[in-house]
């Protein structure tokens, strides 16, 4: 079974630069998650999906970032204008439902310089 | 305080060396699960347990629901197993129902 694809695996941007991360869930889940990592923290859920209906966004920061999935598959997150801050390793997991187990992606590491 | 704590933070051990890394968590809980991250790699999910006693291989999970805690035991480790462990739970409570709860990991170093 093919598991979690992310792509960039890692990207390097100026500050104020847009940059746009794909994840591609395993076949068939429902429920999408993206996740923030900050070297040295434990993964901050930034918003989750079921199917294409945003279930939590409370803290993603909304007047930088967005995210979407469209069809309720591939998700998209974007980041615009960058911060210096906002590099991270950006996590995505899906599952089958909200309340079974979660599969993690590679992730993309983020270096905003 | 964080909801989800781990201990230690960093751990330093000598292979074959027995690992206990714990993890305590304050708020009401559907299942707790243990994760592996490698440096620079993505996170594999070692156990989801809701009760009792995992094993697999050289892994051991435990949970105690009554106590809100867990530890996860590594027998015989291997330089392989350095990796950093985290603590996530999924909350049943109000508000924090289906969500992963992270603790701040435990990185593990096993020297030859």
């Amino acid at each position: 079974e093919a598991g979690v694809a992310q792509s960039p695996r890692y990207k390097i941007i100026e500050k104020r630069q847009s940059v746009a991360f794909w994840c591609n869930p395993i076949s068939g889940h429902a429920t999408l998650y993206w996740y923030q990592q900050i070297l040295g923290q434990g993964p901050k859920l930034l918003i989750q999906f079921q199917n294409n209906g945003v279930v939590d966004d409370s803290q993603l920061p909304k007047d930088r970032f967005s995210a979407e999935r469209l069809k309720g598959v591939d998700s998209t997150l974007k980041i615009q204008p960058a911060k210096l801050e906002d590099s991270a390793v950006y996590l995505c997991a899906s599952s089958g439902h909200e309340n079974t187990e979660a599969f993690f992606g590679q992730g993309t590491r983020l270096t905003v310089v | 305080k964080n909801e989800v704590e781990q201990s230690p933070q960093n751990l330093t051990a000598q292979e074959g060396e027995f690992i206990t890394i714990n993890c305590s968590y304050s708020v009401g809980i559907s299942a707790l699960h243990w994760l592996q991250q490698h440096p620079g790699g993505g996170i594999v999910s070692l156990f989801m347990l809701s009760s009792g006693k995992k094993k697999h291989g050289r892994l051991i999970a435990t949970i105690n629901i009554q106590e809100k805690h867990s530890s996860l035991h590594i027998t015989a480790s291997h330089p392989r197993d350095s990796a950093v462990y985290i603590c996530a739970v999924r909350g049943s409570g109000s508000g924090n129902t289906g969500k992963l709860i992270f603790g701040q990991g435990t990185t593990l170093q096993v020297k030859p």
